[in-house]
């Protein structure tokens, strides 16, 4: 069965310095990886997906993820953080029958 | 904004009760999905219908229902409703049935609470 790690329920970082945000996922097959950010009160945005092509995926806002298939990861980046960043960050696979495996989150907080 | 629309944003109901929750999929999503959120469990997926059609099923309670109407919206049908229950119940939408190379775009959401 697929599943996805998020390896750190909270993320705390100051504004301006690099974000990195954990994710692990667990398929028996090629995976669909995907980045949501849900900022409070607010419904899933997608940031980025993966879908077999290019290993590095450029998403919006400045976010980037690399798949890495022998350490089966999946870490979301930013260079340079914003206070606008702060929100929840989901790592989220498909699974054989086309469903979305959520992480359980990763909150991301930004100083200033 | 997704667009994808979920009404009512924000519900409260007691014990017992039942309520539905629409949604409105994207114009020319066919697909439908329904998800929820709750702080013990996470993001789970319910249900998702395609061309009106059900086509995959997961966690969802048999007190829950849904369906995908002729003009795609869909409906999400709780009863006999717990505390338990309360919950955001995020629904979905994409164009194709399979999420492999397809995006799906998520609604802000229905607020449910129980009383």
């Amino acid at each position: 069965a697929q599943s996805v790690t998020q390896l750190d329920s909270h993320v705390s970082v100051s504004e301006g310095t690099p974000v990195l945000l954990r994710c692990n996922y667990s398929s028996s097959y090629s995976p669909s990886l995907f980045w949501y950010v849900q900022h409070p009160n607010k419904g899933l945005q997608l940031l980025l997906k993966y879908t077999s092509a290019a290993t590095l995926v450029k998403g919006i806002n400045g976010f980037e993820a690399e798949f890495k298939k022998s350490e089966t990861s999946f870490h979301l980046t930013k260079p340079s953080a914003h206070m606008s960043d702060a929100a929840e960050y989901f790592c989220v696979v498909s699974d054989n029958t086309d469903k979305l495996i959520f992480g359980t989150g990763t909150r991301l907080q930004v100083f200033p | 904004d997704s667009g994808v629309t979920q009404t009512p944003k924000h519900l409260i109901t007691a014990t017992g009760q039942r309520v539905t929750l629409r949604c409105s999929p994207r114009s020319g999503d066919l697909s439908v999905y329904w998800y929820q959120q709750s702080l013990d469990q996470g993001l789970q997926f319910l249900i998702q219908y395609y061309n009106g059609e059900e086509r995959a099923k997961g966690n969802i309670l048999e007190r829950f229902s849904a369906q995908q109407f002729p003009d795609l919206h869909s409906e999400l049908n709780l009863s006999s409703l717990e505390l338990g229950d309360s919950a955001l119940y995020f629904c979905a939408s994409s164009v194709s049935s399979v999420i492999s190379g397809n995006t799906i775009y998520f609604g802000e959401g229905s607020w449910l609470t129980v009383v």
